[in-house]
């Protein structure tokens, strides 16, 4: 088990280009969840998964934002006409249930 | 709406001595508490967790307490490393599995 892996790690975008992100959970982990953070702050919750189900989105997720779980897998999270306030690193975490949660190495987003 | 607060936000010491980080929160209704580490433009990797039952759990020279009725969680780092330079973060989970982070308190140990 390697653990919980993001790609791409770094993204560069113009500003209103779409971008997505991938992440690849532990293989038996069945929530899978996506914070954002910005420098300085620590994460914010964006939305989770259980299985393929996604139970909570955050306000923070507009309508620019989807994410999806397909099979219960891997999921992938896009953002669409991307805006400079969008950069951050964008973190993936799996756990069993509702046990500890581990987190990848991220996705830092820099919208020009 | 829960909010997590850790002070101080930074902290200096030279090796060989205890690191002290305080986490308080402002809603007792957590499922557990999760301390991480975060290395400069990285990821978090878990350090401890303490259910919502326990008082405290260790790790090695780390060890972690948690006081519900107070809203306040301590990380004690023994005989400090600089190695152990980072940013710790404490994040209380809720019935959902959400975490809520505080900011963070980043740490600096001189050799």
């Amino acid at each position: 088990d390697t653990g919980v892996s993001q790609d791409p790690r770094h993204k560069i975008t113009k500003r209103g280009q779409n971008v997505t992100f991938r992440c690849d959970p532990i293989s038996e982990h069945n929530r899978l969840y996506w914070y954002r953070q910005t420098l300085g702050q620590g994460p914010e919750f964006l939305t989770y998964f259980q299985n393929e189900a996604q139970l909570e989105k955050s306000r923070l997720l507009s309508d620019r934002f989807s994410a999806e779980r397909p099979k219960g897998s891997f999921s992938t999270l896009e953002i669409q006409r991307t805006e400079q306030g969008d950069s951050a690193m964008y973190l993936c975490a799996s756990s069993s249930n509702l046990d500890e949660q581990y987190f990848g190495p991220g996705t830092r987003l820099t919208v020009t | 709406k829960q909010e997590v607060t850790q002070i101080p936000a930074a902290l200096s010491v030279p090796e060989g001595e205890n690191l002290v980080l305080n986490c308080s929160f402002t809603d007792s209704a957590i499922y557990n508490l999760q301390w991480f580490r975060q290395d400069p433009g990285k990821g978090l990797t878990s350090l401890l967790l303490i259910q919502s039952s326990q008082r405290e759990q260790t790790s090695g020279r780390l060890n972690a307490s948690l006081d519900k009725s107070s809203g306040r969680s301590t990380l004690y780092i023994a005989a400090s490393q600089p190695g152990d330079s980072a940013t710790y973060l404490c994040a209380s989970t809720d019935s959902w599995g959400k975490l809520q982070f505080g900011a963070g308190t980043q740490v600096v140990v001189t050799p």
